[in-house]
């Protein structure tokens, strides 16, 4: 089955430091992948979408300039939270959608973002 | 971004019960997706819906696509403790860019 792999699994950094997540998929093509955060005991939210090749689409009230979003390969996309606050800190999760379309999107295992 | 309202909110039942929730749009999707999320971990897609009325089954699992196509239902059958979670319901297709949105989660403890 399709496999998204999300790595750092968890990270602790400085407040004022970027950090970067990497989204892969690991036996398919994702021509199209997804940034959501996560706050404790909270839904999935939607930060932007990430198409290979092209700017990234971000939801409205999510600072692009500070959760930059790049997609060079069809296997991976980056999340980088620049000069990251403790308010940035959440569990953020990747999902990936097959280039040949479908729609069971498959989700990364998340990471675990801490501004100290 | 959208989001979805799902109820109830958290349910806590005995083993063996049946459990039954539900999530609401004021959107109107081409496409229901129901996961399930262990703490920790990212979701884990149960099932998907493509059609307006369409009951698909998952073993225990049962999810229909409501015909207004602003709603969707989930059912478990004869609960074991294994199934407990967060239930999530996603909304999406082609009318949203492709982007999927999730419901607020149902939060479900099962008593041996």
């Amino acid at each position: 089955g399709a496999v998204v792999s999300q790595h750092p699994s968890w990270v602790i950094c400085k407040s004022g430091t970027s950090v970067k997540i990497e989204c892969r998929s690991l036996d398919f093509q994702a021509t199209t992948m997804f940034w959501y955060r996560q706050f404790p005991k909270q839904s999935l939210m939607l930060m932007a979408t990430s198409n290979e090749g092209s700017k990234a689409t971000y939801e409205q009230g999510v600072e692009k300039d500070k959760f930059l979003i790049n997609h060079a390969s069809l296997t991976l996309s980056t999340l980088t939270v620049t000069s990251a606050h403790p308010e940035d800190s959440s569990f953020y999760i990747c999902s990936a959608r097959p280039s040949g379309g479908g729609y069971g999107y498959t989700f990364g295992s998340g990471t675990r973002l801490t501004v100290v | 971004g959208q989001q979805l309202n799902q109820s109830p909110q958290s349910m806590f039942i005995q083993e063996g019960e049946d459990v039954s929730m539900n999530c609401t749009s004021s959107s109107i999707f081409n496409t229901w997706l129901w996961y399930k999320q262990d703490p920790g971990e990212g979701p884990v897609l149960l099932i998907a819906l493509y059609k307006a009325g369409e009951l698909t089954s998952n073993g225990r699992l049962t999810a229909q696509f409501g015909i207004t196509r602003k709603d969707s239902f989930l059912n478990i059958s004869a609960s074991i403790p294994s199934d407990v979670g967060i239930y999530f319901c996603a909304g999406g297709g082609p009318n949203t860019g492709n982007q999927f949105y999730f419901g607020t989660g149902t939060s479900l403890t099962v008593i041996p």
